[in-house]
């Protein structure tokens, strides 16, 4: 079954670092996704991806963080200079369709990010 | 602002009975979802269920959905072990899902 990679699995960063986050998307899926989880709470919307360019951004996705499409098969989440509750899980998804129209994400297993 | 709230936060039941997890939702939806998600792991999407539909089923969930309750419900049925996970429902926003906090499933053996 085809599944959204994410690398690395784990990063700790220091306080101030850029960070970039990669994510390989299904290959005939059209829509990209970053979501976070800091531990303990709720799995919490970032960005989504269409065409690329940013469709819709949440307020928790500021000026440090920026996305990109560098290349047919690469996705990444870039954080310019870390802050300490950045640290959470950042999950990738990818979806075929407008969500809403036919079905479900498909997520990667998750980038823990740790910055200290 | 759309939200999904499941309930109970935690359950812990004995391996073979029935689970049931509930979400509730503030504002009109075109889909509801139900992710699952084992510890630290990644999430997985288990079903959908659209606004015009008020039962699905797949395997051994069913999912309701009331939209003038503004809510949903998830059974798993014959439990096993390996149900042992978190429970999310997820509920559409314009091209972004919105989380609930999620319920925590013990399945014991």
């Amino acid at each position: 079954e085809p599944e959204v990679t994410q690398t690395p699995s784990h990063q700790v960063t220091q306080m101030g670092q850029e960070v970039i986050l990669r994510c390989v998307p299904i290959s005939n899926h059209l829509y990209f996704y970053w979501y976070r989880q800091i531990l303990g709470q709720k799995v919490e919307f970032l960005v989504s991806f269409y065409n690329n360019e940013i469709s819709e951004k949440s307020e928790i996705f500021d000026d440090q963080f920026s996305v990109e499409r560098p290349d047919g098969s690469n996705f990444t989440l870039k954080i310019r200079s870390t802050k300490l509750e950045d640290s959470a899980m950042y999950f990738c998804a990818s979806s075929e369709h407008v969500f809403y129209s036919f079905g479900g994400y498909t997520f990667g297993s998750g980038t823990r990010l740790t910055v200290v | 602002s759309q939200q999904g709230e499941e309930d109970p936060q935690a359950l812990s039941i004995q391996e073979g009975e029935n689970a049931t997890m509930n979400c509730s939702y503030k504002t009109s939806i075109n889909n509801l979802q139900w992710y699952r998600q084992n510890s630290g792991r990644g999430l997985v999407h288990l079903i959908l269920i659209r606004s015009n539909e008020r039962e699905k089923h797949s395997g051994r969930l069913r999912v309701t959905l009331d939209t003038s309750k503004k809510s949903s419900s998830l059974l798993i049925t014959a439990s096993r072990a390996a149900d042992t996970a978190s429970y999310f429902c997820a509920t559409d926003g314009a091209q972004k899902l919105v989380f609930g906090q999620g319920t925590r499933l013990t399945i014991n053996p």
